[in-house]
């Protein structure tokens, strides 16, 4: 497709439900990032991947949440046993590369998926 | 820490007249400067971005300006229209030939008729 794509873009969950959200990266993108966003407040950084390999977890809150990448182009995170907490809107990003030329590491976002926990 | 903080929080203004946000940062080392709009149930989309040895970046009705000395950026919006009612997302890359980036918190603008 012609930009990033999440799915699915509203998800409700009660508490103590595993969820998995789903990101389809620009095609030929290497790079990819999933981003946790509160309510008015920017994006936050949870994990970055590299092709398939996952470089940096650092960001992700607690060890419920679970991201993968294993052919190196759509990405699936997964929370397990949601709690009220974890509402939020969940970003997904990509870019060709990073480090470089600005233009090489632009990050372009997906829609978001927005969760809901009850 | 690296930080980047933007102001204010929250802006109305009228269709029609200008307005400028601002943003500072302390990411170190530097690498670039990035500010996003951010519509209502979308991702945040680029609108200009600056390196080290840029001071002033146009696209449009939008120009980001940079000062690595004092560490600030601002955007200014020129004849706003109601289509800018949106988020403004200050974004700064640091420069370990890696991914880094620090996003500020927004902008919330209301442009009203």
């Amino acid at each position: 497709g012609a930009g990033v794509s999440q799915s699915p873009r509203y998800k409700v969950a009660k508490r103590g439900q595993d969820v998995a959200l789903r990101c389809d990266p620009i095609s030929g993108h290497v790079s990819l990032f999933w981003y946790q966003q509160a309510l008015g407040q920017g994006p936050e950084f949870l994990t970055y991947f590299q092709n398939e390999a996952q470089l940096d977890k650092s960001g992700l809150p607690s060890d419920r949440f679970f991201a993968e990448r294993p052919e190196g182009s759509v990405s699936t995170l997964k929370i397990q046993r949601t709690q009220q907490e974890d509402s939020a809107v969940y970003l997904c990003a990509s870019s060709l590369g990073v480090g470089g030329l600005p233009s090489y590491n632009e990050q372009f976002f997906g829609p978001g998926t927005r969760l809901t926990v009850l | 820490k690296n930080q980047v903080e933007q102001s204010p929080q929250s802006l109305i203004i009228l269709e029609g007249k200008n307005c400028t946000l601002q943003c500072n940062y302390t990411v170190s080392p530097f690498s670039n400067l990035r500010w996003y709009k951010q519509d209502t149930g979308r991702g945040p989309v680029s609108l200009t971005i600056m390196t080290f040895s840029e001071n002033t970046k146009s696209n449009g009705r939008y120009t980001a300006t940079l000062d690595a000395d004092t560490k600030q950026s601002s955007l200014h919006i020129t004849a706003s229209q109601l289509s800018d009612s949106a988020s403004y997302i200050c974004v700064v890359s640091e420069d370990t030939g890696g991914f880094k980036t620090i996003f500020g918190a927004g902008t919330r603008l209301f442009v009203k008729a």
